[in-house]
């Protein structure tokens, strides 16, 4: 099973600042298949990036997916007041499917 | 526009089987290539996959819940359903349910997601 790392678990952020999450996996993703989710209070989690680094119809540019083999980054280039929210990985290379811990993305 | 939509009892005793359903609308499951599966989430934790099954019955499960989980479809009323036997406090969690992204391809991302439903093991 492979085991995916979310760092750091928390972070306080302004409107307007350029943030990176990082995941780490315990072993090499098959063909980078790994996913970014972002979940509000309340919600189910809503698909981000795809395929490490292509976004999910309707996202928005300011977030980009990066990496490959056991390092992946999530980057929001710019905070918009609706990102503050907790961020997810999730890796599809193998069985079986597995999240990361999450990242939360607190206003400060 | 597919939508999922999740349904079961909130409330549940220690060792009962946990029964969910979610039905799917504005698509079809028999006629999609998709795999269908359940995550759940505890309160205040992570996600975790619990299982995925296409329109033919093939399903695939997480290890960690193989032994006490069983995923069923119903094609004709366009649903799925999750089965977890002898529940405990550990269960509780919120349920969802979603689609799997790919031709027949169970290991994949998720897109769409169901609202979830939380399900609390309690005597």
């Amino acid at each position: 099973e492979i085991v995916l790392t979310q760092s750091p678990g928390t972070l306080a952020l302004s409107p307007g600042e350029r943030v990176t999450l990082s995941c780490r996996a315990s072993q090499s993703v098959s063909s980078n298949y790994l996913a970014w989710y972002q979940q509000k209070r309340g919600q189910a989690p809503r698909l981000l990036i795809y395929d490490a680094s292509s976004r999910a119809t309707g996202i928005p540019d300011r977030f980009s997916g990066g990496g490959s083999g056991t390092d992946f980054s999530l980057t929001i280039a710019r905070l918009e007041p609706e990102d503050f929210a907790v961020y997810y990985c999730q890796q599809y290379g193998s069985a079986p499917l597995t999240f990361g811990g999450g990242t939360k993305v607190d206003i400060k | 526009q597919l939508q999922l939509q999740e349904s079961g009892p909130g409330l549940m005793k220690p060792s009962e089987t946990l029964s969910l359903t979610c039905t799917v609308s504005g698509g079809s499951i028999s006629s999609s290539f998709h795999y269908w599966g359940w995550i759940r989430q505890p309160p205040g934790k992570g996600l975790e996959w619990i299982g995925s099954i296409y329109s033919s019955g093939s399903t695939y499960y997480n290890p960690s819940l193989k032994s006490r989980v069983s995923i069923s479809v119903d094609a004709s009323k366009n649903l799925f359903s999750l089965n977890l036997s002898s529940v405990t406090a550990a269960d509780t969690a919120v349920y969802y349910c979603a689609r799997l992204n790919g031709d027949y391809d169970p290991h994949n991302y998720f897109d769409p997601w169901g609202q979830g439903t939380l399900v609390t093991v309690s005597s």
